[in-house]
């Protein structure tokens, strides 16, 4: 079985445009979380969806935005990016996004921004 | 808020057994998850705790302890595949599949 799967896995932007980043969660898992780690951190969440509805957000400013898909697919839009969205960018999935579920991570896009 | 503490880096040499510990500062959390990840690739699960006690999987095992707000991954038989970045994560109440972090301990296995 696929595992999650993310599109592109690596991407060069300059300061001021805009990206979006896919996830394919696990087949029958309906809920996907974002996650963006900076070089030498842990991953920081930024949002879960499940079933289309957005479930939780991090701490993370109005130019991050997200959606789900009827296909339980996801899209993280970053918008007038800065240097400092420099990033691997993870997305997770989980069956029904409870709190006790494993999450499942992607190998994740890579986001340059010069 | 929550956080979560782990040593920066840990070196041991193959067929070893090594520990890293994860303190935390967190309320109303439902367990403890551990979390292997190479190079920035994918983290993969490793071992999750929802009780107090010793979790073990395979050479992997973990342990929890909320009284006293710490848990660790124990890694047994060390192998130089093992060298990766391991992180501890707390899921949060009420929050979702929200995961929350420590900022990982750097693992170097020695021949």
């Amino acid at each position: 079985d696929a595992g999650v799967t993310q599109s592109p896995t690596h991407l060069i932007k300059t300061r001021g445009q805009h990206v979006t980043l896919r996830c394919s969660p696990i087949s029958g898992h309906k809920s996907v979380s974002w996650y963006q780690q900076v070089l030498g951190q842990g991953p920081q969440f930024i949002f879960q969806y499940y079933e289309k509805e957005e479930r939780g957000r991090g701490n993370f400013p109005d130019r991050f935005s997200a959606r789900q898909f009827p296909n339980y697919s996801s899209e993280l839009n970053v918008n007038a990016l800065l240097l400092g969205d420099s990033a691997l960018y993870l997305c997770a999935s989980s069956l029904a996004g409870r709190t006790e579920e494993t999450q499942y991570f992607g190998p994740g896009t890579r986001l340059l921004v010069l | 808020g929550q956080s979560l503490e782990q040593p920066s880096e840990v070196t041991a040499v193959e067929g070893a057994i090594v520990q890293i510990n994860c303190t935390y500062q967190t309320s109303g959390f439902y367990g403890l998850s551990w979390y292997q990840q190479h190079d920035g690739g994918a983290p993969t699960f490793l071992s999750y705790n929802a009780l107090d006690g010793l979790e073990e999987t395979g050479r992997f095992s973990s342990f929890l302890s909320r009284s006293d707000s710490y848990g660790y991954l124990l890694l047994q038989e060390l192998q130089m595949k093992d060298s990766a970045s391991y992180f501890c994560a707390v899921m949060i109440y009420n929050q979702g599949g929200k995961l929350i972090f420590g900022q990982g301990t750097e693992l170097s296995v020695k021949p």
